[in-house]
């Protein structure tokens, strides 16, 4: 079955760091997605991606987030000034359409630690 | 504002009886709905979908029960399994202008006994 890979799995950094996640999305997939999870927390909508650009993102989604499809099969999420409260578990996922009754298909995450 | 929230965040189960996770929602002119599963460790997995203009849908030993007037969806699984624990979460698929947005509710845990 066709999965939404996502490296790396764990990453630990200093504050104020530059981290870039990065995300493989099912190759048919048109609708690209990340969302994140603080621990114990529900999954939160972060930014949502179509067609090269941004078509949706939340208030959490501020200037030091960026998203990119650099190469047609990664789709990458930055955070260039990493903060103590940006540590969670990120999740990629990716969908066939933006239909509003599209499934997402989620990565595993990577769980980002922020010292 | 929008929000999609659930009543019991932890139900234990024993294995082999039928369990029911609770969720309402408050945004009425959601229309797609979708209950996700969370391993441990593991990204959200899909269970059972369920569009507005129906009450009721059954996948293999999973219900899912929309009722709009109340604005509440529950997710009923048979015979629960050890296989089953995990953290389930609701979703509704919002409409913000031209896209569409998921979001989550709170989760609730489901702990089966054996």
């Amino acid at each position: 079955e066709p999965e939404v890979t996502q490296t790396p799995s764990h990453q630990v950094t200093q504050m104020g760091q530059e981290v870039i996640l990065r995300c493989v999305p099912i190759s048919n997939h048109l609708y690209f997605y990340w969302y994140r999870q603080i621990l114990g927390q529900k999954v939160e909508f972060l930014v949502s991606f179509y067609n090269n650009e941004i078509s949706e993102k939340s208030e959490i989604f501020d200037d030091q987030f960026s998203v990119e499809r650099p190469d047609g099969s990664n789709f990458t999420l930055k955070i260039r000034s990493t903060k103590l409260e940006d540590s969670a578990m990120y999740f990629c996922a990716s969908s066939t359409d933006g239909s509003g009754a599209n499934v997402l298909t989620f990565g595993a995450g990577s769980r980002l630690t922020v010292l | 504002g929008e929000s999609v929230g659930l009543h019991l965040p932890t139900l234990s189960v024993q294995e082999g009886d039928n369990s029911i996770i609770n969720c309402a929602y408050s945004n009425s002119a959601s229309d797609y709905f979708i209950w996700y599963k969370q391993e441990s460790g593991k990204g959200p997995q899909f269970i059972i979908d369920i569009r507005s203009n129906m009450d009721k849908r059954q996948g293999q030993r999973v219900t899912v029960l929309l009722n709009k007037t109340v604005k509440h969806l529950s997710l009923q699984i048979a015979a629960t399994q050890p296989g089953d624990s995990a953290v389930y979460f609701c979703a509704e698929n919002s409409r913000m202008d031209s896209s569409y947005k998921l979001i989550f509710g709170s989760g609730t845990r489901l702990l089966v006994r054996p």
